[in-house]
């Protein structure tokens, strides 16, 4: 079953730094684009992130909102990606899905794990 | 980039059809065929209803259909039913290796 499980989400303070873990099954994850997406409480979809594949040397993008705090990488070996999330704001509150792209859209979804930035 | 422009809400009785529109600009939803609609239902995570303006994944029911003219794409569910009540976002390639989202629809079945 093609699958994505992401983990890692929790409560930390404005200024700390988490790292969110996202498990691919079902299909080799470096072939293909990833992307991190996040869903503040009550509100829409953001695309924070983006890692293309290894044919075109995981070439990375990030929003505006997070460029220089959040890094995303790659582990073949575990056929897992990573977001590394430093200097964190309030404002990061969300709903960090992991997402796999194709054909210009996004197909498959993790449950997607909850980060808290509070004090 | 700024988010692409939803409704906020939209309805109808069951049988019926209800369309959602989703307005960009020439850089994002005019500019590309990249445009990709997603059900979210409360608590759960969006799921692809249609990518590439108008193609249907495997498994997506043939009454939700997709299409685009200039910079505005829409979403048609048609026979709604009970299930089909959920937001509903949209996608769009936006240049530069990025993706916008739409502002969200809340779909109610009367």
């Amino acid at each position: 079953e093609v699958q994505l499980v992401e983990s890692g989400g929790g409560l930390v303070q404005p200024g700390g730094s988490l790292r969110l873990s996202c498990a691919a099954s079902g299909f080799t994850l470096s072939d293909q684009f990833m992307d991190w997406v996040r869903q503040a409480p009550g509100k829409g979809l953001e695309c924070i992130g983006r890692t293309e594949n290894k044919v075109n040397m995981y070439t990375t993008q990030y929003a505006a909102s997070v460029k220089g705090r959040f890094t995303i990488s790659r582990d073949d070996s575990k056929n897992s990606l990573y977001l590394q999330m430093n200097s964190l704001k309030t404002e990061d509150t969300a709903v960090y899905y992991c997402v796999r792209e194709l054909a210009g859209g996004f197909d498959i979804w993790g449950q997607g794990t909850m980060v808290t930035v509070s004090s | 980039q700024s988010a692409l422009t939803q409704p906020p809400s939209a309805s109808g009785s069951p049988g019926q059809s209800v369309t959602i529109s989703c307005t960009g600009t020439s850089s994002d939803v005019g500019g590309y065929k990249f445009v990709s609609w997603y059900q979210q239902h409360p608590d759960k995570a969006p799921k692809l209803m249609i990518y590439e303006v108008s193609k249907r994944p495997s498994g997506v029911p043939d009454r939700f259909s997709g299409s685009k003219s200039g910079n505005t794409a829409s979403l048609t569910v048609s026979g709604l039913q009970a299930e089909d009540e959920a937001d509903y976002y949209c996608s769009s390639y936006a240049g530069s290796n990025t993706f916008v989202f739409g502002t969200g629809t809340k779909v109610t079945v009367l």
